[in-house]
């Protein structure tokens, strides 16, 4: 299986700010990477796809890169309905596996 | 507009078979590359895959529950079937269905979830 070790699991910061999410594979998974972001008592929500690509009425803030084994997700200047759960998700092979996610919180 | 809704008990009992149902809208599980995937996430935890069903009738299951784990689909019906046998309190968890359009397994809508809680 691969495994998705994101970093940090929590993270303390302020509206305006710039935050980073990182999320790590055991193997490469080329660019077959995925994030969502997930509010309390809600379903997750897709934002990008395929590394980079961002999914249908994502604001631009938010934006993915990496490559292989490491990747970031970037939201620019932290808007208060941000504060959220962040997951990554390889589909690169089953088994489908996910990071253990990130809470964004106000600081 | 596709929308999902998972159904099924929110209490089992230890070894019992826990049944779950996705029943969905604004897409056809007849069509080309789509799937449904079934994911869980106990509370305060992470988010788990369990299984995926495709089009074609493929299926795909987590490897550390695959011999728990059915899932089935009813095309004429727009619904997907998840069994998991012998079920523990580990296994309490908010289970979602979601929509994978294909062309790898990303999953882009997704239903609101059920908690099932499993005890005696």
């Amino acid at each position: 299986d691969i495994q998705m070790t994101q970093s940090p699991s929590t993270l303390s910061a302020s509206v305006g700010d710039r935050v980073t999410i990182t999320c790590r594979a055991s193997q490469s998974i080329s660019s077959w990477l995925a994030w969502y972001q997930q509010k309390a008592g809600k379903a997750p929500k897709l934002l990008i796809y395929k590394t980079s690509s961002l999914e249908g009425g994502v604001p631009s803030r938010f934006s993915g890169s990496g490559s292989g084994t490491e990747f970031t997700l970037t939201i620019n200047s932290l808007q208060p309905d941000d504060f959220a759960a962040y997951y990554c998700q390889q589909y690169n092979s089953y088994p489908l596996t996910f990071g253990g996610g990130t809470k964004v919180e106000i600081k | 507009q596709i929308t999902l809704k998972e159904s099924g008990p929110t209490l089992v009992k230890p070894t019992q078979t826990l049944t779950l149902t996705c029943t969905f809208s604004g897409f056809s599980l007849g069509t080309s590359a789509v799937g449904v995937g079934w994911i869980r996430q106990p509370p305060g935890k992470a988010l788990e895959w369990l299984a995926l069903i495709y089009w074609d009738d493929d299926k795909r299951y987590s490897p550390s529950l695959k011999t728990r784990l059915t899932i089935t689909k009813d095309t004429s019906k727009n619904q997907v079937v998840l069994t998991m046998t012998n079920m523990d309190p580990v296994d309490t968890a908010t289970y979602y269905c979601a929509h994978s359009p294909g062309a790898g397994t990303t999953f882009d809508y997704w239903g609101q979830g059920t908690l099932v809680t499993v005890s005696s």
